[in-house]
């Protein structure tokens, strides 16, 4: 079937560490990408995209690379902060829609 | 600066009553989205549209229904609202193409059945 799966949260990490949080997807053909993020008491935010197989998608120095040959889309960074606090979504297209995963809670202390 | 705006930000209904939330974009989009958001479950997605007066199911389009009369509105309706749909509404916009579909959102309402 189409689907999104991310590794479930809560995740929390300190300061200035390493984030990935995983994300696979099930689709026929080759659907555009996101990561979208939803800030405390906010609606979701496009995050960074791609759109086809090798595209890095990159904002806030996030980064996630369309990867065809494991159907991955996973976000990273190198250094987070107290801000990237927040629940983020992984996503991919079909068709007109947009198909969402479960969404990861990040938590990052001081 | 585009917008996605929802009428309410918090509602507090009782079971049974006939429940609207309302939707304005002014992007022009072509399509517009309406999901609920609950813990652990992700975006689901209730119903869409593609053009006026035009609606297609979502996942779980069940006890809900939907109006768009008007290329910048898109109404969600809870024909008679049940505790279980206490949860937190989003709606979304997007040009029409497809494949590359980025979907802008308001802020939520939070809606709560008692």
């Amino acid at each position: 079937g189409n689907s999104v799966t991310q590794m479930e949260g809560p995740v929390t990490l300190s300061e200035e560490a390493f984030l990935t949080i995983n994300c696979t997807y099930t689709a026929t053909g080759y659907p555009s990408l996101f990561w979208y993020v939803q800030y405390p008491g906010e609606g979701l935010q496009l995050l960074l995209k791609a759109t086809k197989a090798d595209d890095k998608g990159s904002n806030k120095g996030f980064e996630a690379t369309y990867r065809k040959e494991t159907t991955s889309f996973h976000l990273e960074k190198g250094s987070v902060q107290v801000s990237d606090s927040a629940v983020y979504f992984c996503a991919r297209s079909s068709a007109s829609k947009i198909i969402f995963g479960s969404g990861t809670r990040l938590s990052i202390r001081p | 600066d585009v917008k996605v705006t929802q009428s309410s930000r918090y509602l507090v209904k009782r079971t049974g009553e006939k429940v609207f939330l309302e939707c304005v974009q002014d992007m022009d989009h072509e399509n517009m989205f309406w999901y609920r958001q609950d813990p652990g479950l992700g975006l689901r997605l209730i119903y869409f549209s593609y053009d006026v007066k035009m609606k297609e199911k979502g996942d779980i389009p069940e006890g809900y229904s939907v109006s768009r009369e008007k290329k910048e509105r898109f109404s969600l309706i809870l024909e008679s609202a049940s505790t279980n749909q206490t949860s937190m509404y989003l709606c979304a916009s997007s040009k029409r193409e497809t494949g590359n579909t980025e979907a802008f959102f308001g802020q939520g309402t939070r809606l709560t059945v008692v």
